[in-house]
């Protein structure tokens, strides 16, 4: 069974601040995608990675694929209050489904 | 912008109580899904859905799930007899490539509450 941990699974920062969240498997990912979801709602995708070592920015954004394709991070530079949600990492390891990490929850007090 | 859309939004059922869940997914995508929520736990797989047959299943969807895509454009899920631990948000979701390489698109959810 492959397993997604991320962390931290709580933060709360000041707006303006900067952070990163984690996302890490000990299986390697055939790709691997970030979500944001707010209470009552679906998962809404922000951006798929699919090559080692890929980074990608969304705006304030930034997305980066581990080497190894085990690992993602997600780093928000800026922090608004907008950006408060519960952010989901999931990957695929080759096959049809995707297996969600638990999430961050993001508070940004303004 | 297209957009993955289910209903109900909430149906509340008594247990031993059959239920269909209805998806319309975007109307390209050729990849469906269910996944489901419940209350404060993760996001879970449970059945993907191409070229109408089932392409893979979890554990969670047992004998009591299907899937049927009756029409070309609806996708459902059908649970035959609910028990209490199905009370959950189902996520219907869709893309247009397999899962490894395409984006899945949700739709809301729906709520499902056993009583």
């Amino acid at each position: 069974t492959q397993l997604l941990e991320q962390s931290p699974q709580f933060l709360s920062i000041q707006e303006g601040e900067n952070l990163t969240v984690y996302c890490n498997s000990s299986s390697v990912f055939s790709s691997l995608q970030w979500y944001r979801q707010e209470p009552g709602e679906g998962p809404v995708l922000l951006v798929t990675v699919v090559t080692g070592g890929e980074v990608k920015k969304l705006k304030r954004l930034t997305f980066q694929f581990g080497d190894a394709r085990k690992d993602s991070s997600l780093h928000i530079t800026a922090a608004q209050p907008g950006d408060t949600g519960l952010y989901l990492c999931a990957g695929c390891f080759g096959n049809e489904k995707l297996t969600f990490g638990t999430g961050t929850r993001l508070t940004i007090i303004p | 912008e297209p957009e993955v859309t289910q209903t109900p939004s909430h149906q509340v059922t008594q247990m031993g109580q059959e239920v269909i869940l209805r998806c319309v997914p975007i109307s390209n995508h050729l990849y469906f899904y269910w996944y489901r929520q419940i209350l404060g736990q993760k996001v879970e797989f449970l059945v993907s859905f191409y070229n109408n047959e089932i392409s893979e299943k979890s554990e969670i969807f047992d004998d009591q799930f299907s899937v049927e895509r009756p029409d070309g454009s609806n996708f459902t899920l059908k649970i035959r007899s609910t028990k209490l631990e199905d009370s959950a948000m189902y996520f219907c979701a869709s893309s247009a490539a397999r899962a490894n390489t395409g984006e899945l698109f949700f739709g809301e959810g729906s709520r499902l509450t056993v009583l």
